[in-house]
């Protein structure tokens, strides 16, 4: 099946850094999303990508569509505490229930 | 997008009880609901597609007689853990599908139940 690789699978960075984490895959997504999840709590979306070679903003949040379909970047700039958390990429074709998972990367920022 | 409740969020139970999570979209019809299992430090799995008003899409290696799935309306699907044991505890997650005004879909969660099975 389809798997995705995502990287780092953590950083422990100080407040204000900027981070960068990202997915490829095997196959081609038409979407890609990226997800955060705080403890005890459901992941929550924070960017959709929905076309090739698309750049999206959110806040401080820059997420990516590669080109070819098989990859996708999330940078946080200027990082905060708040930012803490697990950050899950997915890819989806037609059916969102049927969305491909990252295995997360955990992020921890230093006051 | 969708509100998705979620309930209990959690849930400690003793060996061989079982064990029910609602999930309810508030502002939203869904046909179709998603259950997720969740070990810790490790991403969301596919469990279910809950479809109203007809049997759940079990994904391959779930059992659907260990996790009764029921989606009786528009609005509610609920997950039973059946005779519960250790290995069962974990984090389940029901999530909505739904498309964006920019056309991507994307699913949106309910907060998790915590299942601990003592």
């Amino acid at each position: 099946g389809q798997q995705l690789n995502q990287s780092p699978q953590s950083m422990f960075i100080q407040e204000g850094e900027d981070v960068s984490m990202n997915c490829t895959s095997s196959s081609i997504f038409n979407t890609w999303l990226w997800y955060k999840q705080e403890p005890g709590e459901g992941p929550v979306l924070l960017i959709a990508l929905y076309k090739a070679g698309e750049l999206t903003s959110n806040g401080r949040l820059t997420a990516q569509f590669g080109i070819t379909r098989k990859d996708s970047f999330l940078n946080i700039s200027a990082s905060i505490p708040s930012d803490v958390g697990i950050y899950f990429c997915a890819g989806t074709n037609t059916n969102a229930g049927k969305s491909t998972f990252g295995d997360g990367t955990t992020l921890t920022v230093k006051p | 997008g969708a509100v998705v409740s979620q309930h209990p969020s959690r849930v400690i139970c003793k060996s061989g009880t079982s064990v029910k999570i609602e999930c309810r979209s508030l502002d939203f019809q869904a046909t179709t609901m998603f259950w997720y299992r969740q070990f810790p430090k490790q991403s969301l799995m596919l469990m279910a597609t809950s479809n109203e008003g007809s049997k759940a899409t079990y994904e391959q290696g779930v059992e659907k007689d260990k996790f009764l799935i029921n989606h009786a309306s528009l609005t509610l699907s609920t997950l039973t853990v059946t005779s519960a044991h250790p290995e069962d505890s974990s984090f389940y997650i029901c999530s909505v599908a739904g498309r964006l005004s920019s056309g991507a879909n994307v699913l949106t969660f309910g907060a998790g139940s915590r299942l601990t099975v003592l």
